[in-house]
């Protein structure tokens, strides 16, 4: 079936700067997209989402873009702290009511 | 948003045997999903808990495996059936309203190991 995947699987960026995760999905016929966060033992938190009529939606220090000339979404995080240290993951849906999860990428923030 | 507990949260099973794992919704949900996790790798959804009816099932997974359960809008089952070790990985119950105000909430998941 389709996929939606990743670029980079580990990200190391140091506590202050901005992050910028990349996903890449194969649908064009997807309409709706999620981050979600992943610390170790939970389960995946909502971050942002953004439908396919925009571009860009912003939320408190993240921001997501969607390049659909080039299937192409990125989360962007600005002035990264520890507590961003995680696993993010992008799904898209594109068929009824499910979300197909990318493959992941770990950030990880240096002190 | 929903929230969701999820039980148990870990487990260790003997080979052979069956583990049933119960997520419990705070609110009225339509669409509630099972996933299985991988340590270090992405969700795989298994299938859609329909309310009422038989379960959804994705390629791969079947229901005499994983037979699941929703008797209403709010609790779910998943039960991992006839375990091997190939079946240790995290489990995950995902629940709400798709494009809600927060997407698809997710349990902490259940960690399962089999011997």
């Amino acid at each position: 079936g389709e996929s939606v995947g990743l670029h980079l699987p580990t990200l190391s960026v140091q506590e202050g700067d901005n992050s910028i995760i990349n996903c890449a999905y194969s649908n064009s016929a997807s309409d709706y997209f999620i981050w979600y966060k992943q610390e170790s033992g939970k389960g995946p938190q909502f971050i942002i989402d953004i439908r396919s009529n925009m571009d860009k939606r912003q939320g408190q220090r993240v921001t997501v873009l969607l390049n659909k000339t080039v299937k192409h979404l990125s989360l962007q995080i600005a002035a990264t702290q520890p507590g961003d240290s995680a696993v993010y993951f992008c799904a898209e849906n594109n068929a009824g009511n499910m979300l197909t999860f990318g493959g992941g990428t770990r950030l990880m923030v240096k002190p | 948003s929903a929230v969701i507990s999820q039980k148990p949260s870990r487990d260790i099973c003997q080979r052979g045997t069956s583990l049933t794992i119960q997520c419990q919704v705070d609110s009225q949900v339509t669409m509630m999903f099972w996933y299985r996790q991988q340590p270090g790798q992405s969700l795989t959804l298994i299938a859609t808990a329909n309310q009422g009816s038989e379960a959804t099932y994705e390629s791969g997974f079947v229901i005499d495996k994983f037979p699941i359960s929703r008797p209403n809008l709010t609790f779910s089952t998943l039960t991992v059936s006839n375990m091997s070790p190939e079946d240790s990985s995290i489990y995950l119950c995902s629940a709400g309203e798709l494009q809600g105000l927060s997407g698809y909430t997710f349990g902490s998941g259940t960690r399962l190991t089999v011997v």
